[in-house]
């Protein structure tokens, strides 16, 4: 079975305290992975898309990494601003329709 | 500006009754999804729609129904069938699953509780 999972559940950074986000994936045939970014009472915001071993995007303060088992979600200096629940999502290579499992996500609280 | 939009933002079902989520895109996207979300756990799919007047059982699909008459609305029932409505459903879409390095967009989601 297709399995996405987050890690750590929560994080608390002081502003411009750098850290990263994991994210472990076991799929059949990764057709893509995928980074949202979702604040409190609102749906995903789309961040990133990687799709092959080595890539990397970067915005602003945010660089996402992928590797054959997990992606990685940097996060230098951050700013309160950056407070959110960040999700990682899946697309599976065995159905034709753009099927994703998503992580449980992680919650991220940056004080300043 | 080009986006989903879902209504309304708050939504109380009582016993027995059967309430309808709305789910407008003006991207011109072809496939459309909703989502439940609980919270602990990832976003689960309970109805697709690839095109037009086709749509597809998602992995909760139990309990609720769908109709795509236009492209650009795709909106959920809940009914009386599905005992544990309370959540956060989320719509979104994608332009066809072909295209793969396209992501699917979000609305704001309807929180959906029992009165």
């Amino acid at each position: 079975e297709d399995q996405v999972t987050q890690s750590p559940e929560a994080l608390r950074l002081q502003e411009g305290e750098s850290s990263s986000l994991n994210c472990s994936y076991t799929v059949s045939g990764l057709r893509g992975l995928f980074w949202y970014r979702q604040d409190p009472g609102k749906g995903p915001e789309f961040l990133f898309t990687l799709y092959s071993a080595g890539e990397e995007k970067e915005k602003e303060r945010l660089k996402a990494t992928l590797t054959k088992k997990e992606s990685f979600l940097h996060i230098t200096a951050p700013k309160p601003e950056d407070s959110a629940t960040y999700l990682c999502a899946v697309r599976e290579g065995n159905t034709g329709f753009q099927k994703l499992v998503f992580g449980t996500g992680t919650r991220l609280l940056v004080s300043p | 500006d080009g986006g989903i939009t879902q209504s309304p933002k708050y939504l109380f079902r009582k016993e027995g009754q059967n309430v309808t989520l709305s789910c407008e895109q003006n991207l011109n996207h072809d496939a459309m999804y909703w989502y439940r979300q609980d919270p602990g756990q990832g976003l689960r799919l309970i109805y697709y729609s690839q095109i037009v007047n086709d749509f597809q059982k998602g992995d909760i699909a139990e309990g609720y129904s769908v109709s795509r008459e236009k492209k650009e609305s795709f909106p959920l029932t809940v009914t009386s069938a599905q005992k544990n409505p309370t959540a956060f459903y989320l719509c979104a879409s994608s332009i066809p699953a072909s295209h793969s390095n396209q992501p699917q967009h979000f609305g704001d989601g309807t929180r959906l509780s029992i009165l």
